[in-house]
């Protein structure tokens, strides 16, 4: 079975501090998706990146940065210069293949979220 | 664009009520989802449609029927609400199965 394990569940830093949050994951498929959202205090549901199996570049977008490692299943997230406005709890997602083979499946399989809190 | 739009944003319902989550996008998605977030157990998918008229089941079924009459609307019905219904409800779109999934910003359901 396809799983996600975010193992902070807590995270507390002050501002302008780099914070990493981990993410694990388990799957049988050869090819797959890995995303990160955002769930910001009103509560909605912000895609922050995607990124496939076959990529393991990392990538960088403005403070945030992402490190794919297929070696060991972990695609890792770092907030650099932490702000206020970067709490918020972020959950890792995997996309997950049909039970029966085929496309038509787009269930994603979330990890438990880590809630990061940022101090001024 | 709206994005994925879901309405309403609360609603309390008592048990054995039905009633109907709306949900809509405007970026010609073929692939559409529900999925419910309760405390400890992350988002759990519900049911799927990927395209008009074609649906199917999730995770967390039952309790829930869904129909997809246009690309644009995919509306989650409630046949008899229970309290084990209680949660957040998000709606989420993508271009395919596979792509990325834009969510709606969720309905909060409370059943007593």
């Amino acid at each position: 079975a396809q799983k996600v394990t975010q193992a902070q569940t807590e995270i507390s830093v002050v501002e302008k501090e780099d914070v990493t949050l981990d993410c694990v994951y388990e799957t049988r498929d050869t090819t797959y998706y890995l995303f990160w959202y955002k769930q910001p205090p009103s509560g909605e549901l912000v895609f922050l990146i995607r990124r496939n199996s076959f990529d393991e570049q990392n990538e960088i977008s403005g403070r945030y940065s992402w490190n794919f490692q297929k070696s060991t299943s972990s695609f890792n997230f770092t907030i650099t210069a932490s702000q206020v406005v970067d709490s918020a709890v972020y959950f890792c997602a995997l996309s997950e293949p049909a039970p029966g083979g085929g496309t038509s499946y787009g269930k994603l399989t979330f990890g438990q979220g880590t809630i990061l809190t940022v101090h001024p | 664009n709206a994005g994925v739009t879901q309405t309403p944003k609360f609603q309390v319902l008592k048990t054995g009520q039905s009633m109907t989550l709306q949900c809509a996008q405007d970026m010609n998605h073929e692939y559409m989802s529900w999925y419910r977030q309760d405390p400890g157990m992350g988002l759990r998918l519900i049911h799927y449609s990927v395209g008009a008229g074609i649906t199917d089941q999730g995770e967390v079924p039952n309790g829930y029927n869904v129909s997809r009459s246009t690309t644009e609307d995919f509306p989650l019905r409630l046949l008899s609400a229970a309290p084990s219904q209680t949660s957040v409800y998000f709606c989420a779109s993508s271009y395919s199965p596979r792509g990325t999934q834009y969510f709606g910003p969720g309905t909060r359901l409370t059943v007593l």
